[in-house]
């Protein structure tokens, strides 16, 4: 049973880069079985999805977020990351950790961290 | 306009069945796409359900009662998340994904349940 748990900083000042780990337990981040993605949610709205990567390194962005975002694995550590540049009170929001199951896209997001928050604010 | 358009709230009784749409912008056909249920109760992440591509192509989430199930209503170009049965621990916020052609995932503006 995948275990996902999200870390960084809470707070994070307009213009500068958010970045977040996803530290993952009971699978491997080498392994051809998953993609690993983020998801976020602005307090009192929906989701949206902001991009996956594959343990080959191909990577799938959001067209929105696309020219902020980045998405990488540390496989030596069972982690992947998230950079998000130049950030605004926008991108306020929790931020999810998310597995897809799957050697191909599409697949549903089955696993998940419990979120952690990121305030954009001087 | 939103890819994926969910009606904002739904109120219904216990024991009561529960029709949630999902429906997509004009322009995309909800006959090609795989629609994926994900159920959100507060202070948790979002839980898979299932999806639904066509009455032989579909998948229910692990442990996930028989009582949710999807379909389609080509005529209205949407995707349905069918609740039976309702029970008040079904009273949470409701989102429709998709696999967007042009290469990511996109997700519906939710739809709140509310058992009353």
């Amino acid at each position: 049973q995948l275990q996902l748990q999200e870390s960084g900083p809470g707070l994070v000042k307009p213009s500068e880069t958010l970045s977040l780990t996803c530290t993952v337990s009971g699978g491997s981040t080498s392994s051809s079985s998953y993609y690993w993605g983020w998801i976020r949610q602005p307090p009192g709205k929906g989701l949206e999805w902001i991009g996956s990567i594959y343990y080959s390194g191909s990577t799938y962005y959001n067209p929105s977020l696309k020219s902020r975002v980045t998405i990488y694995v540390d496989t030596s550590k069972n982690q992947f990351s998230l950079k998000l540049t130049s950030v605004t009170a926008a991108d306020t929001a929790l931020y999810y950790c998310a597995t897809e199951v799957g050697k191909q896209q599409p697949n549903s997001f089955d696993y998940w961290g419990q979120g952690t928050l990121v305030t954009v604010s001087s | 306009q939103a890819v994926l358009t969910q009606p904002s709230s739904l109120s219904a009784s216990p024991g009561a069945s529960a029709s949630l749409t999902c429906t997509l912008r004009s322009g995309i056909n909800v006959g090609t796409y795989r629609i994926y249920w994900y159920q959100q109760k507060p202070g948790s992440p979002p839980q898979y359900l299932l999806w639904h591509t066509s009455d032989s192509d579909k998948h229910q989430g692990s442990g996930v009662p028989s009582r949710f199930s999807g379909s389609k209503d080509a005529s209205a170009n949407a995707g349905i998340l069918l609740i039976s049965g309702l029970q008040s621990e079904d009273e949470a916020d409701y989102y429709c994904m998709i696999w967007h052609s042009s290469g990511h995932y996109v997700f519906g503006t939710g739809t709140k349940v509310t058992v009353l």
